[in-house]
């Protein structure tokens, strides 16, 4: 099982609603990532959280809203959507002291816009 | 600019077949990390391998192994005798070195890997 909960799976939204995803992780890591997957496309990264900081954030739209309220979570607010952001949003967690390591993923938050 | 190529979209193979799937990457580093990633359709990305620059050993993990050329930027990833359950997306990805305490992924296109029975 995976060591990153990602809730909810899957996530059907209007154009004019508000919605949030999120997700948890217990390995003591204090790097955290949100990354976009398009159909058969490979993820693109969004935004790193880095000590609860926000460290990289790839151009995104507004209308995505990253937080980081301790060191096991993050959440992604979502807000005023088009159909194009219909994806796999995946989180993902790293140690912050292992230069080069490995992500860990979660099984992804399925979002569907209307 | 870092850039990882797969260039087999799709690979096809009977049970039993052994399988290569292809990385190409590119990067000034002289340090770099170079990861293989498996996305079977539940959708979670599966860490396979972390290989370093500096590491040119290949491995071996049961079933896989690795083969990493720094001659020619390559980091390709050989299942034996595949298996059913081995069909999903296959990501080869290659990271940067970062000073903020967080890996920053760059990651191929990816192989879509289908085992027959």
């Amino acid at each position: 099982d995976t060591e990153v909960t990602q809730t909810p799976k899957h996530l059907v939204m209007g154009m004019t609603n508000k919605k949030s995803l999120k997700c948890e992780q217990h390995m003591g890591h204090r790097a955290m990532y949100w990354y976009k997957q398009k159909a058969k496309k490979p993820p693109e990264l969004m935004f790193v959280y880095s000590y609860e900081k926000l460290s990289i954030n790839e151009s995104v739209p507004s209308r995505f809203s990253p937080e980081c309220p301790n060191s096991s979570l993050l959440n992604l607010h979502l807000h005023a959507l088009q159909p194009e952001d219909s994806a796999l949003y995946l989180c993902a967690s790293s140690q912050e002291n292992r230069e080069g390591g490995e992500l860990f993923f979660g099984e992804g938050s399925r979002l569907t816009v209307l | 600019a870092q850039k990882v190529t797969q260039a087999q979209t799709e690979i096809s193979v009977v049970e039993k077949e052994d399988v290569t799937l292809d990385c190409v990457y590119e990067t000034r580093d002289t340090t770099y990390y170079l990861f293989w990633y498996k996305q079977p359709p539940s959708g979670e990305l599966v860490f396979l391998i972390r290989r370093n620059s500096f590491d040119e050993q290949n491995e071996i993990s049961g079933r896989y192994s690795w083969n990493f050329q720094k001659s020619t930027s390559s980091f390709n990833f050989t299942i034996t005798a595949s298996q059913v359950v081995d069909s999903a997306v296959y990501f080869c990805a290659l990271s940067e070195v970062p000073s903020g305490g967080y890996n920053k992924l760059i990651f191929g296109a990816g192989t879509r890997l289908a085992v027959h029975p």
